[in-house]
């Protein structure tokens, strides 16, 4: 079985300051992974994928996630937060082998301070 | 023109009723899911249906009946209605060959 794990529920980073949000995965077989973010009251959005190509991806609005599979990590950055980043970010595994079942993490909300 | 759309976006109910969630898709895609979002924001699968046929159904109450008419169209009904039902579902659609999933803006279900 996969799974995810986003270690820190909660993260605040000053504006401009660096943002790391960790996520380690568990996959038998070499896995999808996603990150998406959610904005209160709204859906989720796709802010990048790796899909066995490059391991460091880019994605949406500056973020990229780089993919270590000796540390089984894939860990999201942003080198300057903005306050429009203040969301909740979920870390995903996909299930290729059948219907493309995402397997999330718990979330980080990630909170931007001045 | 919205990829993915949720209808009704809020309901509220009494326990016991029966109701139905509509979602449709006009991205072209084989596949749509329904996932559920706790109270603690934990997101978890219910279904996946590929062109019409239903492929994942992760030991959810036998209360809880999906519907796809066509490959655009995934209903979630849902019968006797119980407190913890109160969530927020989310559908979703992919293609079967490309696993990054294009989700709705969810309905939040409040039973009371």
């Amino acid at each position: 079985a996969q799974s995810v794990t986003q270690l820190g529920s909660h993260v605040s980073v000053s504006e401009g300051a660096l943002v790391l949000l960790r996520c380690n995965y568990s996959s038998s077989v070499p896995p999808y992974l996603f990150w998406y973010v959610q904005y209160p009251n709204q859906g989720l959005q796709l802010l990048l994928k790796y899909t066995s190509a490059a391991t460091l991806v880019k994605g949406i609005n500056g973020f990229e996630a780089e993919f270590k599979k000796s540390e089984t990590s894939f860990h999201l950055t942003k080198p300057s937060a903005h306050m429009s980043d203040a969301a909740e970010y979920f870390c995903a595994v996909s299930d290729t082998g059948g219907g493309n079942k995402l397997t999330f993490g718990t979330g980080t909300q990630l909170k931007v301070e001045l | 023109d919205t990829a993915v759309s949720q209808t009704p976006k809020y309901l509220v109910t009494q326990m016991g009723n029966d109701k139905s969630i509509k979602c449709e898709q006009n991205l072209g895609h084989d596949t749509m899911y329904w996932y559920k979002q706790d109270s603690k924001k934990f997101l978890k699968i219910m279904f996946s249906y590929n062109n019409k046929e239903l492929i994942i159904n992760e030991t959810v109450p036998n209360r809880f009946s999906p519907k796809s008419p066509d490959k655009a169209h995934l209903n979630l009904h849902i019968n006797s209605l119980e407190l913890g039902d109160s969530a927020v579902y989310f559908c979703a659609s992919s293609d079967r060959g490309n696993t990054e999933a294009f989700f709705g803006q969810g309905t939040r279900l409040t039973v009371v």
